[in-house]
């Protein structure tokens, strides 16, 4: 089975930038989304195909995929940034997700 | 606007069939590329994947899970359910279902993600 492996947290102070890496053999070559969610709710998609925002998503959220490693940058963290991170991929027809990161803002 | 709603039991006894219905709007399941997906998620712990259906009734599972899942859909209805037997304590968790986008690239490559979530049901297994 395919594995995507996340730190189990980040911590970042307010208005600096946090990167949420998750890593999987040849990541590069599939295409990484990944979802936020906030305590007690359901996941949101905050990127999708390794770097594209859906709407309504802020622009401080961006997506990188290359080699093993796809990232979720976050620029100018917020307070309401803090949450679950999830990344997710599709291999050999069936979805996978990484274990999550909690990131923590203080 | 796509929501989806979970329905189904609270409490289920060790070995019965767990059966969960999504009941979706704002968008059709005959339509291609649209897809329904199923992810649980245990007290404290990270996201799993389960099944999926799309518009084509092509359902794929969690190899872990496949001898115990089928998803089913029902598009005049807008509805899919999913059935786990032989449950367990540890199938204890909430149960999302969620749209799906089935998406593919400029050299044919396939992929799909999960656009919109349900708010999800808890479900506890126990005697």
């Amino acid at each position: 089975s395919y594995d995507l492996t996340q730190p189990p947290s980040v911590s970042v102070s307010p208005g600096q930038t946090a990167s949420i890496t998750c890593s999987g053999d040849k990541l590069g070559d599939k295409y990484a989304s990944w979802y936020q969610q906030q305590p007690g709710q359901s996941p949101v998609m905050v990127m999708y195909r390794d770097n594209k925002r859906p709407s309504g998503i802020p622009e401080r959220f961006s997506g990188s995929n290359s080699g093993n490693t796809a990232t979720l940058t976050i620029s100018g963290t917020q307070a309401m940034d803090e949450a679950d991170y999830y990344c997710q991929a599709w291999d050999s027809s069936t979805v996978v997700f990484g274990g999550g990161t909690k990131l923590t803002v203080l | 606007q796509i929501t989806l709603k979970e329905s189904g039991p609270t409490l289920v006894k060790p070995t019965q069939t767990l059966t969960l219905t999504c009941t979706f709007s704002g968008f059709s399941l005959s339509t291609s590329g649209v897809g329904v997906g199923w992810i649980r998620q245990p007290p404290g712990k990270a996201l799993e994947w389960l099944a999926l259906v799309y518009w084509n009734d092509d359902k794929r599972y969690s190899p872990s899970l496949k001898s115990r899942l089928t998803v089913t859909k029902d598009t005049s209805k807008n509805h899919v359910v999913l059935r786990l037997t032989n449950t367990d304590p540890v199938d204890t968790a909430t149960y999302y279902c969620a749209h799906m986008v089935a998406d593919s690239d400029a050299t044919g490559h396939y992929f799909s993600y999960m656009d919109v979530w349900g708010k999800g049901t808890t479900v506890t297994v126990s005697s």
